[in-house]
Protein backbone atom coordinates (compact mmCIF):
# COMPACT_ATOMS: atom_id res chain seq x y z
CA UNK A 1 0.00 0.00 0.00
CA UNK A 2 0.98 3.45 -0.63
CA UNK A 3 2.44 5.37 2.41
CA UNK A 4 4.49 8.60 3.53
CA UNK A 5 7.05 8.17 6.02
CA UNK A 6 8.52 11.22 8.07
CA UNK A 7 11.94 9.89 9.73
CA UNK A 8 11.69 12.48 12.93
CA UNK A 9 9.40 12.14 15.17
CA UNK A 10 10.48 14.87 17.30
CA UNK A 11 13.44 17.20 16.67
CA UNK A 12 14.33 20.02 18.99
CA UNK A 13 16.75 23.00 17.63
CA UNK A 14 17.59 26.29 18.65
CA UNK A 15 16.84 29.46 17.33
CA UNK A 16 18.63 30.62 14.31
CA UNK A 17 19.62 26.55 13.78
CA UNK A 18 18.63 25.23 9.94
CA UNK A 19 15.61 22.88 9.85
CA UNK A 20 15.36 19.31 7.25
CA UNK A 21 12.59 17.32 7.85
CA UNK A 22 13.13 14.02 6.20
CA UNK A 23 9.61 12.82 3.72
CA UNK A 24 9.62 9.66 2.10
CA UNK A 25 6.68 8.17 0.05
CA UNK A 26 6.33 4.73 -2.07
CA UNK A 27 4.72 5.15 -4.84
CA UNK A 28 5.75 4.96 -8.64
CA UNK A 29 3.54 7.53 -10.09
CA UNK A 30 2.57 10.61 -10.44
CA UNK A 31 2.29 12.88 -7.49
CA UNK A 32 1.37 15.73 -5.76
CA UNK A 33 3.06 16.88 -2.20
CA UNK A 34 2.32 18.75 0.44
CA UNK A 35 3.44 20.20 3.63
CA UNK A 36 0.60 20.79 6.32
CA UNK A 37 1.59 22.73 9.74
CA UNK A 38 -0.34 22.65 12.57
CA UNK A 39 0.77 25.47 15.39
CA UNK A 40 -0.13 24.71 19.24
CA UNK A 41 -4.15 25.00 19.99
CA UNK A 42 -4.72 25.54 15.55
CA UNK A 43 -5.84 24.08 12.83
CA UNK A 44 -4.00 22.38 9.92
CA UNK A 45 -2.81 24.66 7.78
CA UNK A 46 -0.77 24.89 4.02
CA UNK A 47 2.89 25.42 4.14
CA UNK A 48 3.54 24.75 0.99
CA UNK A 49 2.95 22.54 -2.28
CA UNK A 50 3.88 20.98 -5.58
CA UNK A 51 2.32 20.10 -8.46
CA UNK A 52 4.66 20.44 -11.22
CA UNK A 53 7.33 22.48 -12.73
CA UNK A 54 10.22 23.88 -10.63
CA UNK A 55 10.70 21.06 -8.00
CA UNK A 56 12.34 23.35 -5.27
CA UNK A 57 9.13 25.19 -3.87
CA UNK A 58 8.85 28.00 -1.70
CA UNK A 59 5.78 28.19 0.98
CA UNK A 60 4.85 30.88 3.52
CA UNK A 61 7.46 31.86 6.75
CA UNK A 62 10.56 31.45 4.66
CA UNK A 63 9.85 27.39 4.07
CA UNK A 64 10.91 25.58 1.25
CA UNK A 65 10.62 22.40 -0.12
CA UNK A 66 12.66 20.21 -2.74
CA UNK A 67 11.04 17.33 -4.75
CA UNK A 68 13.14 14.77 -5.68
CA UNK A 69 11.42 12.33 -8.30
CA UNK A 70 14.82 9.85 -8.38
CA UNK A 71 14.46 9.48 -4.34
CA UNK A 72 10.77 9.83 -3.92
CA UNK A 73 11.64 12.78 -1.38
CA UNK A 74 10.11 15.99 -0.36
CA UNK A 75 12.29 17.52 2.38
CA UNK A 76 11.24 20.65 4.35
CA UNK A 77 13.74 23.19 4.55
CA UNK A 78 14.75 26.87 6.99
CA UNK A 79 17.47 27.91 6.33
CA UNK A 80 17.03 29.73 10.63
CA UNK A 81 14.40 28.73 12.58
CA UNK A 82 12.07 31.25 15.03
CA UNK A 83 10.76 30.44 18.40
CA UNK A 84 7.46 30.69 16.67
CA UNK A 85 8.01 27.79 14.23
CA UNK A 86 7.35 25.73 17.00
CA UNK A 87 4.97 23.23 15.57
CA UNK A 88 3.92 19.54 14.44
CA UNK A 89 5.00 19.11 10.86
CA UNK A 90 2.84 16.89 8.28
CA UNK A 91 3.82 15.49 4.85
CA UNK A 92 1.03 14.86 2.58
CA UNK A 93 0.83 13.15 -0.70
CA UNK A 94 -2.38 12.88 -3.03
CA UNK A 95 -1.79 9.75 -6.18
CA UNK A 96 -2.72 10.69 -9.46
CA UNK A 97 -4.98 8.32 -10.20
CA UNK A 98 -8.76 7.22 -9.38
CA UNK A 99 -8.30 7.92 -5.74
CA UNK A 100 -9.41 11.60 -3.84
CA UNK A 101 -7.46 10.56 -0.93
CA UNK A 102 -4.31 12.46 0.62
CA UNK A 103 -1.88 10.17 2.35
CA UNK A 104 -0.35 12.08 5.52
CA UNK A 105 2.91 10.92 7.58
CA UNK A 106 3.01 10.66 10.90
CA UNK A 107 3.93 14.47 12.06
CA UNK A 108 7.11 15.46 13.43
CA UNK A 109 7.17 17.71 16.37
CA UNK A 110 9.11 20.23 16.09
CA UNK A 111 10.28 22.20 19.34
CA UNK A 112 12.52 25.84 19.07
CA UNK A 113 14.45 26.92 21.85
CA UNK A 114 14.42 30.91 22.25
CA UNK B 1 -13.74 34.48 5.39
CA UNK B 2 -14.77 31.92 7.25
CA UNK B 3 -13.36 28.93 7.39
CA UNK B 4 -14.38 25.18 7.90
CA UNK B 5 -16.20 24.62 11.10
CA UNK B 6 -16.78 21.36 13.41
CA UNK B 7 -19.15 20.84 16.40
CA UNK B 8 -18.67 19.90 18.58
CA UNK B 9 -15.56 20.17 19.55
CA UNK B 10 -15.37 17.51 22.27
CA UNK B 11 -17.61 15.14 22.51
CA UNK B 12 -17.45 11.82 25.05
CA UNK B 13 -19.49 9.40 24.76
CA UNK B 14 -20.20 6.27 26.29
CA UNK B 15 -19.35 2.80 24.61
CA UNK B 16 -22.05 1.24 22.61
CA UNK B 17 -23.72 5.43 22.13
CA UNK B 18 -24.09 6.31 18.79
CA UNK B 19 -22.72 9.66 17.59
CA UNK B 20 -22.96 12.51 14.85
CA UNK B 21 -20.31 14.91 14.22
CA UNK B 22 -21.06 18.06 11.84
CA UNK B 23 -18.96 20.04 9.21
CA UNK B 24 -19.50 23.15 7.58
CA UNK B 25 -17.06 23.81 4.75
CA UNK B 26 -16.34 27.16 3.45
CA UNK B 27 -19.05 28.67 0.96
CA UNK B 28 -18.96 27.37 -2.49
CA UNK B 29 -16.41 24.34 -1.66
CA UNK B 30 -17.35 21.67 -4.13
CA UNK B 31 -14.80 18.88 -2.28
CA UNK B 32 -15.60 18.00 1.39
CA UNK B 33 -13.06 15.32 3.36
CA UNK B 34 -13.64 13.60 6.35
CA UNK B 35 -10.57 12.09 7.84
CA UNK B 36 -9.79 10.68 11.02
CA UNK B 37 -6.26 11.28 13.54
CA UNK B 38 -5.80 8.89 16.07
CA UNK B 39 -3.34 10.12 19.09
CA UNK B 40 0.12 10.85 17.38
CA UNK B 41 -0.48 9.58 13.97
CA UNK B 42 -0.99 11.56 10.57
CA UNK B 43 -4.67 12.11 9.54
CA UNK B 44 -6.31 9.18 7.87
CA UNK B 45 -8.39 9.38 5.32
CA UNK B 46 -12.27 8.46 5.72
CA UNK B 47 -14.81 9.90 3.16
CA UNK B 48 -14.65 12.42 -0.06
CA UNK B 49 -18.19 14.16 -1.49
CA UNK B 50 -18.35 15.88 -4.08
CA UNK B 51 -20.99 18.03 -3.73
CA UNK B 52 -23.93 15.58 -2.08
CA UNK B 53 -22.19 12.88 -4.15
CA UNK B 54 -19.96 10.59 -2.04
CA UNK B 55 -17.68 9.51 -4.80
CA UNK B 56 -15.24 7.60 -2.45
CA UNK B 57 -15.89 6.28 0.95
CA UNK B 58 -12.73 3.46 1.00
CA UNK B 59 -11.58 4.77 4.32
CA UNK B 60 -14.43 4.23 6.12
CA UNK B 61 -13.04 1.38 8.89
CA UNK B 62 -16.45 -0.25 9.29
CA UNK B 63 -19.96 -0.45 8.62
CA UNK B 64 -20.76 1.57 11.74
CA UNK B 65 -19.54 4.83 10.34
CA UNK B 66 -21.66 6.40 8.05
CA UNK B 67 -21.35 10.13 6.24
CA UNK B 68 -23.65 12.25 4.64
CA UNK B 69 -23.96 15.71 2.41
CA UNK B 70 -27.38 15.54 1.59
CA UNK B 71 -27.34 18.99 0.16
CA UNK B 72 -24.01 19.60 -0.84
CA UNK B 73 -22.91 22.15 2.12
CA UNK B 74 -23.18 20.61 5.67
CA UNK B 75 -21.59 17.37 5.77
CA UNK B 76 -22.40 14.59 8.94
CA UNK B 77 -19.86 12.11 9.92
CA UNK B 78 -22.15 9.51 11.95
CA UNK B 79 -20.76 6.71 14.30
CA UNK B 80 -22.75 3.90 15.79
CA UNK B 81 -22.61 1.86 18.30
CA UNK B 82 -18.91 3.22 19.61
CA UNK B 83 -16.04 1.67 20.53
CA UNK B 84 -12.97 2.83 21.86
CA UNK B 85 -11.17 2.08 19.12
CA UNK B 86 -12.78 5.00 17.75
CA UNK B 87 -11.11 7.50 19.71
CA UNK B 88 -9.63 9.70 17.87
CA UNK B 89 -9.75 13.71 16.20
CA UNK B 90 -11.92 13.81 13.54
CA UNK B 91 -10.89 16.18 10.88
CA UNK B 92 -13.20 17.91 8.07
CA UNK B 93 -11.76 19.37 4.98
CA UNK B 94 -12.98 21.31 1.81
CA UNK B 95 -11.62 22.50 -1.01
CA UNK B 96 -13.20 24.31 -4.11
CA UNK B 97 -11.04 21.91 -6.58
CA UNK B 98 -14.15 19.60 -7.73
CA UNK B 99 -11.30 16.77 -9.04
CA UNK B 100 -10.01 16.29 -5.28
CA UNK B 101 -6.95 17.83 -6.09
CA UNK B 102 -5.97 21.29 -4.96
CA UNK B 103 -5.59 22.88 -1.36
CA UNK B 104 -7.58 21.46 1.67
CA UNK B 105 -8.79 23.73 4.08
CA UNK B 106 -8.77 21.85 6.96
CA UNK B 107 -11.62 22.69 10.62
CA UNK B 108 -10.30 22.35 14.19
CA UNK B 109 -11.31 18.70 14.65
CA UNK B 110 -13.99 17.14 16.90
CA UNK B 111 -12.21 15.32 19.40
CA UNK B 112 -14.33 12.04 20.04
CA UNK B 113 -13.44 10.11 23.72
CA UNK B 114 -15.40 6.74 23.49
CA UNK B 115 -15.34 5.63 27.79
Amino acid sequence: AQSVSQHNHHVILSEAASLELGCNYSYGGTVNLFWYVQYPGQHLQLLLKYFSGDPLVKGIKGFEAEFIKSKFSFNLRKPSVQWSDTAEYFCAVKLIDSSYKLIFGSGTRLLVRP
Amino acid sequence: GAGVSQSPRYKVAKRGQDVALRCDPISGHVSLFWYQQALGQGPEFLTYFQNEAQLDKSGLPSDRFFAERPEGSVSTLKIQRTQQEDSAVYLCASSSNPTGLGEQYFGPGTRLTVT
